[in-house]
């Protein structure tokens, strides 16, 4: 059974500090890998998808990377501002189209 | 706009009351997702459909039923036998997996449930 882990599951930092967001999965036969940010009693919006035989993705300030043989990704948000203070989580799609997500990351990002 | 709606945003339910939670998409998505959603918590999932007339059971799929009879549609009712309703329920879908562009799931804004 996939388990996606995402440590730490708080982050508090300083505006312009970059962040760096971590998740773990236990199994490596994935398609794809996604974050997304959710902000306090919505949905959830798409951040960065990352297909299996990609190593990263960049949007803006975003960077996520992929090491599918370690079952790691990070998220890397640069010179963060209080605006990206959200709960972070990443989801991984794996056989039988299964989306399996972990825990989150709550980040506040303080003035 | 192309989307995913979810509805209604709020509702609430007496004990012992089935209720169904909607969830549409115009995406032509064929793979639909339940998520529920504690407080502090991640998304656990509930039901999941990768084609019409398809579904799935999740990791928590006691005490919920879905229905896939249409591509658009993936309704989920949460029946009396589910103990501790109260959740935030969100809604994905997704093209399947094997699609060579463009795998992304995108959600819905989600229906708060409480039990009165």
């Amino acid at each position: 059974k996939q388990e996606v882990t995402q440590i730490p599951a708080a982050l508090s930092v300083p505006e312009g500090e970059n962040l760096v967001l971590n998740c773990s999965f236990t199994d490596s036969a994935i398609y794809n890998l996604q974050w997304f940010r959710q902000d306090p009693g919505k949905g959830l919006t798409s951040l960065l998808l990352i297909q299996s035989s990609q190593r990263e993705q960049t949007s803006g300030r975003l960077n996520a990377s992929l090491d599918k043989s370690s079952g790691r990704s990070t998220l890397y948000i640069a010179a963060s501002q209080p605006g990206d203070s959200a709960t972070y989580l990443c989801a991984v799609k794996a056989a039988g189209n299964k989306l399996t997500f972990g825990g989150g990351t709550r980040v506040l990002v303080k003035p | 706009d192309g989307g995913i709606t979810q509805s209604p945003k709020y509702l609430f339910r007496k004990e012992g009351q089935n209720v169904t939670l909607s969830c549409e998409q115009n995406l032509n998505h064929d793979a639909m997702y339940w998520y529920r959603q504690d407080p502090g918590q991640g998304l656990r999932l509930i039901y999941y459909s990768q084609i019409v007339n398809d579904f799935q059971k999740g990791d928590i799929a006691e005490g919920y039923s879905v229905s896939r009879e249409k591509k658009e549609s993936f309704p989920l009712t949460v029946t009396s036998a589910q103990k501790n309703p109260t959740a935030f329920y969100l809604c994905a879908s997704s093209p399947r997996a094997g699609v060579p562009l463009n795998t992304e799931a995108f959600f819905g804004q989600g229906t708060r449930l409480t039990v009165v």
